[in-house]
């Protein structure tokens, strides 16, 4: 079984700072791990998805993350925050043969000018 | 080209009513996923279709809550007698294939309200 923790429901940047939301997983086989982004009123957008290759993911609008086998973190960072980054973010587990994602409860990023 | 789309885009109904929702996945995905958002929580996965396999229906909360789909196209979620505690948003997902490293694609969602 899978499961994803987001620490903290809410976090909040000022615009050009750095963006770093955290996800910690527990999965009984190696994960496939994703980050999600939904804007207001629209559906759930891919950001990245790490399927073991390499650890650093970049994905889409300047952000990235890391694996991190030994803290079972798969963390989403930032280097700068923009205004049009204000949106909720899901963190995602799945394994190998399952094919349904397991979600965290998410974290709303609030950005300020 | 066309996404993942779902009708209505909210629902209000009286408790104890059924609904029905709908989902139109993208041409071509074999494999289709409905979940569900309620407030201040993460998605929950409800059903799962993948070509003309059983569907996997281990996510369905209760005998009330039930989906078809038609080949690999249109998929209704009912929920019938519904209760307040349904309220949510019923989000539908496609993927080309089957597999975790299949991105799935969603819809807006269905935010259904019960009264």
């Amino acid at each position: 079984a899978q499961s994803v923790t987001q620490l903290g429901s809410h976090v909040s940047v000022s615009e050009g700072a750095l963006v770093l939301l955290r996800c910690n997983y527990s999965s009984s086989v190696p994960p496939y791990l994703f980050w999600y982004v939904q804007y207001p009123n629209q559906g759930l957008q891919l950001l990245l998805k790490y399927t073991s290759a390499a650890t650093l993911v970049k994905g889409i609008n300047g952000f990235e993350a890391e694996f991190k086998k030994s803290e079972t973190s798969f963390h989403l960072t930032k280097p700068s925050a923009h205004m049009s980054d204000a949106a909720e973010y899901f963190c995602a587990v799945s394994a190998s043969g399952y094919s349904t994602l397991t979600f965290g409860k998410g974290t709303m990023l609030l950005v300020s000018p | 080209g066309a996404g993942v789309s779902q009708s209505p885009s909210n629902k209000v109904t009286e408790k104890g009513k059924d609904v029905e929702l709908r989902c139109d996945p993208i041409s071509g995905h074999t494999a289709l996923y409905w979940y569900r958002q309620r407030l201040g929580q993460g998605l929950e996965f409800l059903i799962y279709f993948q070509g003309n396999s059983a569907p996997d229906k281990s996510g369905l909360p209760s005998d009330r809550f039930s989906a078809e789909r038609t080949g690999e196209s249109v998929s209704t979620l009912t929920i019938q007698r519904t209760q307040q505690e349904d309220s949510a948003v019923y989000l539908c997902a496609s993927s080309l294939s089957q597999g975790p490293n299949n991105e799935q694609f969603f819809g807006p969602g269905t935010r259904l309200t019960v009264l």
